[in-house]
């Protein structure tokens, strides 16, 4: 079964300092990956997604993450944060099999809320 | 473009009361996803639409709950005789076709007393 897991719960950097947000998965097949971010009282938003073609991945507003096999870890970065950044961040796992089936069954973890503070 | 909405924002329920949350997909989707998010959880699969078919099931957490898209466009996910456990938002989220870029609604948030 795939799973995901994020470490540290609640993060906290200063404004301008590297934010690195830590994801390791478990997948059977090789996975897609996610991040998406949720501000307060609203959807969540994709930040970019890993499907087996380049293993760094750029993404919105500054945001990278490199797919890394050998360590089943997909962490997301940002060299410098933002004050704007402070939001809850989920990793998600989709089994590529149900591509087959057409869908994309996102498995999220638990999410890490971001601070940032001046 | 308009995106995924859903209504009502906010629910309060009694026990054993039945509700109905309502989502209404980007326009032209043919994909249309439920996820359940309890607090300080991430959000949890519970079924998959493709336009009116109803093709994944497996992670609705009882008989209580049932999902659907009778024409393909917008979908309500009904919980019957609500459990306290069964406060959550309820995030909808669509998608052009299945595999591409889920676009999620901002939730309604059950609350049973």
């Amino acid at each position: 079964a795939q799973s995901v897991t994020q470490l540290g719960s609640h993060v906290s950097v200063s404004e301008g300092a590297l934010v690195l947000l830590r994801c390791n998965y478990s997948s059977s097949v090789p996975p897609y990956l996610f991040w998406y971010v949720q501000y307060p009282n609203q959807g969540l938003q994709l930040l970019l997604k890993y499907t087996s073609a380049a293993t760094l991945v750029k993404g919105i507003n500054g945001f990278e993450a490199e797919f890394k096999k050998s360590e089943t870890s997909f962490h997301l970065t940002k060299p410098s944060a933002h004050m704007s950044d402070a939001a809850e961040y989920f990793c998600a796992v989709s089994d590529r099999a149900h591509e087959t089936g057409g869908y994309n069954k996102l498995i999220f973890g638990a999410g890490t809320r971001l601070a940032v503070h001046p | 473009g308009a995106g995924v909405s859903q209504s009502p924002r906010y629910k309060v329920a009694k026990r054993g009361q039945d509700v109905a949350l309502r989502c209404d997909p980007i326009s032209g989707h043919v994909s249309l996803f439920w996820y359940q998010q309890a607090l300080g959880q991430g959000p949890e699969f519970l079924t998959y639409f493709q336009n009116e078919a109803q093709l994944d099931k497996s992670g609705l957490p009882s008989d209580r709950f049932f999902a659907e898209r009778p024409e393909g466009s917008v979908s309500t996910l009904k919980i019957q005789r609500t459990q306290q456990e069964d406060s959550a938002v309820y995030l909808c989220a669509s998608s052009l076709q299945g595999p591409d870029t889920q676009y999620f609604g901002p939730g309604t948030r059950l609350t049973v007393l």
